[in-house]
């Protein structure tokens, strides 16, 4: 079945870690995206990349790395830059420069910083 | 500033009931307009979208929306609701080429009475 993939779907790390989250998609989509979700804030972009080795960054991207070698893979690094890391975090992807084109979105990881 | 505003954090009604969960947006380019339903601890799975043409669009599940540009708005309605409708809700807004690319209202969370 085609979908996206997020592992792990929960983590735990100390604070002042890197971590990496994982994100795989076998839709064939050229774009990939992350969000951030906050209880009460909806969901808001941390990046996003239309096409293999090039990235944008959302409203949310300090604290925060990506990269895009393949096409199938988009993932996250959460670094120690970032303040309040705690939160549960989704990747999305889509058909890119398609008209009515829309996202369709992973299971989520839920990332605690203790 | 573009955005998307839902009025109501949580709302209650009893199975069988009508529901309508309120949209307004701001946006500055012509709006491609979603909504999308979240269980706890899940991703999100898209109900309805809107592009053009017919402002009223059916989604699955029996839920529908309508796009009234003068109001700024795209309520979604149900004519009754089911106890598996229990969910949160969430409006979103984008690019009509950039599917994945979306600005997010705060959610609705919908409780279901027996």
């Amino acid at each position: 079945d085609g979908g996206i993939t997020q592992s792990p779907k929960y983590l735990f790390r100390k604070e002042g870690q890197n971590v990496t989250l994982s994100c795989e998609q076998n839709l064939n989509h050229d774009a990939m995206y992350w969000y951030r979700q906050d209880p009460g804030q909806g969901l808001r972009l941390i990046y996003y990349s239309q096409i293999v080795n090039d990235f944008q960054k959302g409203d949310i991207a300090e604290g925060y790395s990506v990269s895009r070698e393949k096409k199938e893979s988009f993932p996250l690094t959460v670094t120690s830059a970032q303040k309040n890391p705690t939160a549960f975090y989704l990747c999305a992807s889509s058909l890119a420069r398609v008209e009515s084109t829309e996202a369709f979105f992973g299971q989520g990881t839920r990332l605690t910083v203790v | 500033a573009q955005s998307v505003t839902q009025p109501d954090i949580h709302i209650t009604v009893s199975e069988g009931a009508s529901l309508e969960l309120r949209c307004n947006y701001s946006y500055g380019a012509t709006p491609y307009l979603f909504w999308y339903v979240q269980s706890p601890g899940q991703g999100l799975q898209l109900l309805l979208k809107y592009f053009s043409g017919d402002t009223l669009v059916q989604g699955i599940k029996g839920f529908e929306a309508e796009f009234k540009r003068s109001q700024s708005s795209f309520n979604l309605r149900k004519p009754s609701v089911h106890w598996s409708d229990a969910a949160e809700y969430f409006c979103a807004v984008g690019e009509s080429n950039q599917g994945g690319k979306l600005i997010f209202g705060q959610g609705t969370e919908l409780s279901v009475k027996p």
